[in-house]
């Protein structure tokens, strides 16, 4: 099935440091998502995009909506060991439609 | 904790078999999606039941069938399992709220169950 191209695919970082990771897209979607799953639980929602170019942040947590609405990226600052885990972005194409996914980015974070 | 709730946590047969997995959604969320997530193929839309309807279909096997009751729980069933089905499978919830800018929903996820065929 459809996924959108996600990367990095992984990531090895030290504590403190920023992350960026991004998403694209062949066609277009009108809603963007990231979310964060950790090992034997359900994706968790971390940030939700509604409108092309729209930057929202969640605490240390920055996402943007592409303009071409082919893309997103989320960016997290000042990393922490409680932020491991896998990020996946998804794409909505309407409201109360099925979501398509990335493929992750699993984030490790060294203390 | 997202409110959704599955069961069983997990669940192991052998192949040939089958199996049904339960999802009841968050109070008050009429939707309920059905994810697959495998090694090679990520997180899969597989089926979605709005209102006791099925409303859309998706990388679905026709071994594979779902159901949405009228207290909103929803069903998913597995038949003649082979080794390839094992996988995690989620089930989301979500209501859709409209304002003066348009619709907007938030799926949430239940914690899944893992399926291993053997």
């Amino acid at each position: 099935g459809q996924q959108l191209n996600q990367s990095p695919q992984s990531m090895f970082i030290q504590e403190g440091e920023d992350v960026s990771m991004n998403c694209t897209s062949s066609s277009i979607f009108n809603t963007w998502l990231w979310y964060k799953q950790d090992p034997g639980e359900g994706p968790v929602l971390l940030i939700a995009l509604y409108k092309a170019g729209e930057l929202t942040s969640n605490g240390r947590l920055t996402a943007q909506f592409g303009i071409t609405r082919k893309d997103s990226f989320l960016n997290i600052s000042a990393s922490i060991p409680s932020d491991v885990g896998i990020y996946f972005c998804a794409g909505q194409l309407a409201s109360g439609s099925r979501l398509t996914f990335g493929e992750g980015t699993q984030l490790t974070v060294n203390p | 904790d997202s409110g959704v709730t599955q069961t069983p946590k997990h669940l192991i047969t052998a192949t040939g078999q089958r199996v049904t997995l339960r999802c009841s959604p968050r109070s008050g969320d009429l939707s309920v999606y059905w994810y697959q997530q495998s090694l090679d193929q990520g997180l899969q839309f597989l089926i979605q039941y709005y209102n006791g309807e099925e409303r859309a279909k998706g990388n679905i096997l026709e071994r594979f069938s779902a159901q949405q009751f009228p207290d909103l729980h929803s069903e998913l069933n597995l038949s003649s399992l082979e080794l390839g089905d094992s996988a995690l499978y989620f089930c989301a919830s979500s209501v859709t709220w409209t304002s003066g800018v348009g619709s907007t929903d938030t799926q949430y996820f239940g914690p899944g169950t893992r399926l291993t065929v053997l």
